[in-house]
């Protein structure tokens, strides 16, 4: 068991500019959610991939864009950044399908910083 | 549109001190509570898992009660320690299995 994987932990890039963070998925793991936290509050949805599809999205601007590949690892990719756009990105697997019957692992973070 | 309050936003305990605090939600409009302990600088680390009302949990000094008919999740900590200072994030399963979070106590406890 490997837990998840998140790269790199630390980001800082210019207003404007793109960004992709990556996630490796706990093995057996066929769903990978991402997460945003700003400071001073919870983790917000922002998208979930289960078998290399989209499977629900927040409320986020298309902007955030995301892939999973076939050994379930998965990417998330920020157009045109924002300042607001400055937060801890979190990634976490999942068995899919299982209607929150199973916790979810999470990764460490990347600390996106936009200036 | 669930809303997910958890309080108090802060606790600073004595070693040895029990403590508690809540999630508290509007609607039974989902399929499970999550409950999330998370150190500095380390990964969320899911505690537990509760699907049905009346649910209870426990591991070790740590367990959890579920109420949806009154909207709220209690968390207790047993005779605190240094170690189980941490922030303590409770999260509902909506819709295709996202997690939505409350903002989550902070716990610090004393030695």
């Amino acid at each position: 068991e490997t837990g998840v994987t998140q790269s790199p932990t630390h980001l800082i890039k210019t207003r404007g500019q793109q960004v992709t963070l990556r996630c490796s998925s706990q093995s057996g793991h066929n769903t990978v959610s991402w997460y945003q936290q700003a400071l001073g509050q919870g983790p917000q949805f922002i998208f979930q991939y289960y078998r290399e599809e989209e499977n629900g999205r927040g409320n986020f601007p298309p902007r955030f864009s995301g892939l999973q590949f076939p050994n379930y690892s998965s990417e998330l990719n920020v157009n045109a950044l924002e300042l607001d756009d400055s937060a801890l990105y979190l990634c976490a697997s999942s068995l899919g399908s299982g209607q929150g019957s199973y916790g979810y692992t999470f990764g460490s973070g990347t600390r996106l910083t936009v200036v | 549109i669930l809303n997910v309050e958890q309080s108090p936003q802060s606790l600073h305990v004595q070693e040895g001190d029990s403590t508690n605090f809540t999630c508290s939600f509007p609607s039974s409009n989902f399929y499970a509570l999550h409950w999330y302990r998370w150190e500095t600088a380390k990964s969320p680390e899911a505690l537990f898992v509760m699907t049905l009302n009346g649910d209870e949990k426990k591991k070790g000094r740590i367990s959890a009660t579920l109420n949806t008919k009154e909207g709220y999740s209690y968390l207790y900590i047993k005779g605190s320690q240094p170690e189980d200072s941490a922030t303590y994030l409770c999260a509902l399963v909506g819709n295709t299995d996202k997690l939505i979070f409350g903002t989550g106590t902070r716990l610090q406890v004393f030695p």
